[in-house]
């Protein structure tokens, strides 16, 4: 399977603790974005990296979350003393560098704190 | 905040009929695309259309988009059991390098 692989699916962890996410993008493409999506809602702009330079983060990425892609590669997603307001849908997408390029979304990580 | 605004936020139509769905948004872009999502998992890529085109079409999808009311519209012909999900609009929106969402419509096709 050569599209975005997200890992892990699934993640239950206790408030306080943190977690990790991580990211495969399509090969060839050096955009990357993270996003969040909670139920009955659009997805909502996290981060976005071009090559392993993060160029963009919303306001809504607090203090707690952290995003790299080291190599321009994978990418990861951390979030640090996670709260219950953190749970949601983790989606990463990647497209290429250009004016009107698709977007292509890996199948998400659902978060759920406890 | 979303710029996009799906409407209707739920539609729920007969197999074999057509569904239409308008997305609404906000500021200049570069191109508008539509993706669906089945409950819990990730968003495909169904089409994108360029700033500069007005209507485009794939298979049993039709897009239209009109940057003068800032508005597009995606027609399902031949509705199918297999369509049900929730459709969203996302702009590209001009100088952002990110995609903006809006709410999504949920269809469902009854068998």
């Amino acid at each position: 399977d050569t599209g975005v692989s997200q890992n892990p699916r699934h993640k239950i962890t206790k408030r306080g603790q943190n977690v990790t996410f991580r990211c495969d993008p399509i090969s060839e493409h050096n955009r990357l974005y993270w996003y969040r999506q909670t139920l009955g809602q659009g997805p909502e702009f996290l981060t976005y990296f071009q090559n392993e330079a993060q160029l963009e983060k919303s306001r809504l990425l607090s203090d707690r979350f952290s995003a790299e892609r080291p190599k321009g590669s994978f990418s990861t997603l951390e979030i640090q003393r996670t709260e219950q307001g953190d749970s949601a849908m983790y989606l990463c997408a990647s497209s290429r560098q250009g004016q009107s390029t698709e977007a292509f979304f890996g199948q998400g990580t659902r978060l759920t704190v406890v | 905040s979303q710029q996009g605004e799906e409407d209707p936020q739920a539609l729920s139509i007969q197999e074999g009929e057509n569904a239409t769905m308008n997305c609404s948004y906000k500021t200049s872009i570069n191109n508008l695309q539509w993706y669906r999502q089945n409950s819990g998992r990730g968003l495909v890529h169904l089409i994108l259309i360029r700033s500069n085109e007005r209507e485009k079409h794939s298979g049993r999808l039709r897009v239209t988009l009109d940057t003068s009311k800032k508005s597009s519209s995606l027609l399902i012909t031949a509705s199918r059991a297999a369509d049900t999900a929730s459709y969203f609009c996302a702009t590209d929106v001009m100088g952002a390098q990110k995609l903006v969402f809006g709410q999504g419509t949920r269809l469902t096709i009854n068998p």
